[in-house]
C-alpha cells in the first residue's frame, strides 16, 4: 500500500516568508508526527496528533511554528516569518496508534536564504 | 529525563565483516519501547524493529540481530556478513509508555560504511 507522502520535496524560501509543508499519512493511521532533522540537532520531535487533536506540541521551537490536521488525515506544518535556522529536513511519520512503530515519509528539505 | 546515546559516530567495515552498533538509553519509566531505524543515502527512514521493555528475548531477522539487555540499558544491533547495501545511518530510538505521546527520542545516529 501507499506509504507516507510529503510535499513539496524541496522548498527554497527567502527569510521572512511563510511556508506550508504537507503530509499525507498512511490510510487508517490515527497517529501522526512531525520531526525535524538538521546537522547540528539530529532528529527532533515537533508535534504529535491523535486524530485531529494535538496532545503533545512540546517540540515546536517557537510560536512561528504551527500545525493542524484535518479529517484525521492530512496535516500541514506552517512556519511563519522563516529564519535561516529553520533550514532542515522536515519529516512526517504516522502509526496505527501511539503504541506502534512509526512509518516515515521522504521529508521536505527546507532551505531559507 | 530520557536520552539515547549512540557513541559510535562512524563505523567503516569491509564487506562480509560482522558489525555491531551500540545503543544505550536512559529512562525512569519501567515500561518503554525501543526502536531501530535505517536511513539510507536516499534519505527515507526505514523501520527495522520495535522491542518493548518487558520482552528481553533477543531477535534475529536474516542477517540482523538485536541484543536487548535491561541490566545495562542497552539495545545493540548486529549485522552479520555485512553488504554494501547496508551502508546507511542507523538510529536507535526510545519511546516512553507512560506519557500520552508517541514521540520518539532518537540517538545521534551511527553512520555505517561497508566497503566492497
Amino acid at each position: 500500500g501507499a506509504g507516507v507522502s510529503q510535499s513539496p520535496s524541496n522548498k527554497v524560501t527567502e527569510k521572512g516568508k511563510d511556508v506550508e509543508l504537507r503530509c499525507d499519512p498512511i490510510s487508517g493511521h490515527t497517529a501522526l508526527y512531525w520531526y525535524r532533522q538538521s546537522l547540528g540537532q539530529g532528529l527532533e520531535f515537533l508535534i504529535y496528533f491523535q486524530g485531529n487533536s494535538a496532545p503533545d506540541k512540546s517540540g515546536l521551537p517557537s510560536d512561528r511554528f504551527s500545525a493542524e490536521r484535518t479529517g484525521g488525515s492530512v496535516s500541514t506544518l506552517t512556519i511563519q516569518r522563516t529564519q535561516q535556522e529553520d533550514s532542515a529536513v522536515y519529516l512526517c511519520a504516522s502509526s496505527l496508534s501511539n503504541s506502534y512503530e512509526q512509518y516515515f515519509g521522504p521529508g521536505t528539505r527546507l532551505t531559507v536564504t | 529525563a530520557q536520552k539515547v546515546t549512540q557513541a559510535q559516530t562512524e563505523i567503516s567495515v569491509v564487506e562480509k565483516e560482522d558489525v555491531t552498533l551500540d545503543c544505550v538509553y536512559e529512562t525512569r519509566d519501567t515500561t518503554y519501547y525501543l526502536f531501530w531505524y535505517k536511513q539510507p543515502p536516499s534519505g527515507e527512514l526505514v523501520f527495522l524493529i520495535r522491542r518493548n521493555s518487558f520482552d528481553e528475548q533477543n531477535e534475529i531477522s536474516g542477517r540482523y540481530s538485536w541484543n536487548f539487555q535491561k541490566s545495562t540499558s542497552s539495545f545493540n544491533f548486529t549485522i552479520t556478513a555485512s553488504q554494501v547495501v547496508d551502508s546507511a545511518v542507523y538510529f536507535c530510538a526510545l519511546r516512553s509508555f507512560s506519557s500520552n505521546t508517541g514521540k520518539l527520542i532518537f540517538g545521534q545516529g551511527t553512520t555505517l560504511q561497508v566497503k566492497p
